[in-house]
């Protein structure tokens, strides 16, 4: 089954414990993009990937950082998470970059900084 | 400030009627405009979209409309089912440029 796999799906830490959010697609995509939703402001593009070693920065990037070794994974890092970026998190996955290109989203990790 | 706005933060329908979802856009090189629908516990999924050269989009209960004067889209779903009840979240791109997100509108259809 196609799909946009993410874990874990809900996480409770505390201040500047490091984490990482594992995301995994089994498209062949090559564009990437982690998202995070906040109530009243939608989705906010973190960091996208055009492809393998290809990274760069969407709207909200300060306090993540991201990787692209392989194809099909795009861990989303908290080196050292605040409270503020207690949030809903979505990865995202589509063909080709061209933004006409129907993204598929994960299922979401809620994350909670305590 | 945001450059896509769905100003209703949740809209209530009765089965069989039409609903209709707005956004409304400040951008105006933004030539892409896109829906998503959203359950609880799932991702977004992809509804349809529309391309700035058409002012309709029609796909079977659901039709965009867009109105690139009044910078402003709309879906409409006629009739409105109970599983349509969803978030729906409007998005915009310019060409090679991510996508902008509206902050999403709760639809509840009432049997």
């Amino acid at each position: 089954e196609a799909q946009v796999t993410q874990n874990p799906r809900y996480l409770i830490t505390v201040t500047g414990k490091k984490l990482t959010v594992t995301c995994s697609q089994n498209m062949n995509h090559e564009y990437m993009s982690w998202y995070r939703q906040d109530p009243g402001l939608g989705l906010r593009q973190i960091y996208y990937s055009m492809n393998v070693e290809v990274t760069d920065k969407g709207d909200v990037p300060e306090g993540y950082k991201v990787s692209r070794k392989e194809k099909r994974n795009f861990p989303l890092i908290l080196e050292s998470p605040s409270p503020n970026q207690t949030s809903l998190y979505f990865c995202a996955s589509s063909l080709l970059a061209g933004v006409t290109d129907e993204q598929f989203f994960g299922p979401g990790t809620r994350l909670t900084v305590l | 400030d945001q450059q896509v706005k769905q100003n209703s933060p949740s809209l209530s329908v009765q089965e069989g009627r039409i609903s209709i979802l707005n956004c409304d856009y400040t951008n105006s090189m933004f030539d892409y405009f896109l829906w998503y629908k959203k359950y609880p516990a799932e991702g977004p999924t992809f509804l349809i979209s529309i391309s700035s050269i058409k002012d309709k989009n029609e796909d079977g209960r659901f039709t965009v409309f867009l109105n690139k004067s009044a910078k402003h889209l709309s879906l409409h779903i006629v009739p409105s089912q109970p599983g349509d009840s969803a978030v729906y979240f409007c998005a915009a791109s310019e060409v090679g440029n991510m996508l902008t997100f509206g902050g999403g509108t709760r639809l509840m259809v009432k049997p």
